[in-house]
């Protein structure tokens, strides 16, 4: 079936380093592929998306690239500061589909 | 206001008792959905709505019911809970398959 795998499931890095969290998708008709932000007892927040007619899209300190020949997806965060801090979860979906496939998330500790 | 509002935030229960959990969203989006959380697992999808009438089975399914009694309310049952039901459950809404999802604050549930 349809999956989405992340890589690492936990990462730390100091502060003011570059974090990069990847995923790997298996239906090559996924066409939308969005990062959640999951903050201690939140819910996940959107803070970046991609559609499979761009390569790489870019907001300050985020950034996210895509490679469909490769269906793989990566999040990269520059500069991270201690609020960075929380789980990261990858998904991929594709028009006309019923549901989201998410990654199992990763942890990203920022240590000050 | 949350344009997602899952309530209890929390509950804990006992093995084999009736539980609802209730959600309730403002972003006037036909889809909503449930999804449960467990460490490593990602977000599994339990159930799916696309509008009043129309309500399928996630992933997960089995042991839970959902009610979608509104555009903008869709609950989720759990008849006798067991103790592997225990996780964080969010509460999600849409406006297709294929753009952000907006998610409640999260459900933790303990069966005991």
């Amino acid at each position: 079936g349809e999956n989405v795998e992340q890589h690492p499931s936990t990462l730390s890095v100091q502060e003011g380093d570059s974090a990069v969290i990847k995923c790997t998708y298996s239906d090559s008709a996924s066409n939308y592929f969005p990062w959640y932000k999951q903050e201690l007892g939140k819910g996940p927040q959107l803070i970046i998306d991609i559609r499979s007619n761009v390569g790489e899209k870019k907001d300050q300190r985020i950034a996210v690239t895509l490679n469909k020949t490769a269906k793989h997806f990566s999040l990269h965060i520059t500069e991270t500061q201690p609020e960075d801090s929380a789980v990261y979860f990858c998904a991929a979906s594709r028009t006309g589909g019923f549901k989201t496939i998410f990654g199992a998330g990763t942890r990203l500790f920022v240590k000050a | 206001d949350a344009d997602v509002t899952q309530t209890p935030r929390n509950r804990i229960t006992k093995t084999g008792k009736r539980i609802m959990l209730e959600c309730s969203q403002t972003k006037g989006h036909d889809r909503m959905y449930w999804y449960r959380q467990d460490p490593g697992l990602g977000l599994r999808l339990i159930y799916y709505s696309f509008d009043v009438k129309d309500i399928n089975k996630g992933e997960i399914s089995d042991g839970y019911s959902v009610s979608r009694q509104a555009q903008a309310k869709f609950s989720l049952s759990l008849e006798s809970a067991i103790p592997n039901q225990t996780a964080l459950y969010f509460c999600a809404t849409s406006r297709d398959g294929n753009t952000e999802a907006f998610f409640g604050q999260g459900t933790r549930l303990t069966v005991v």
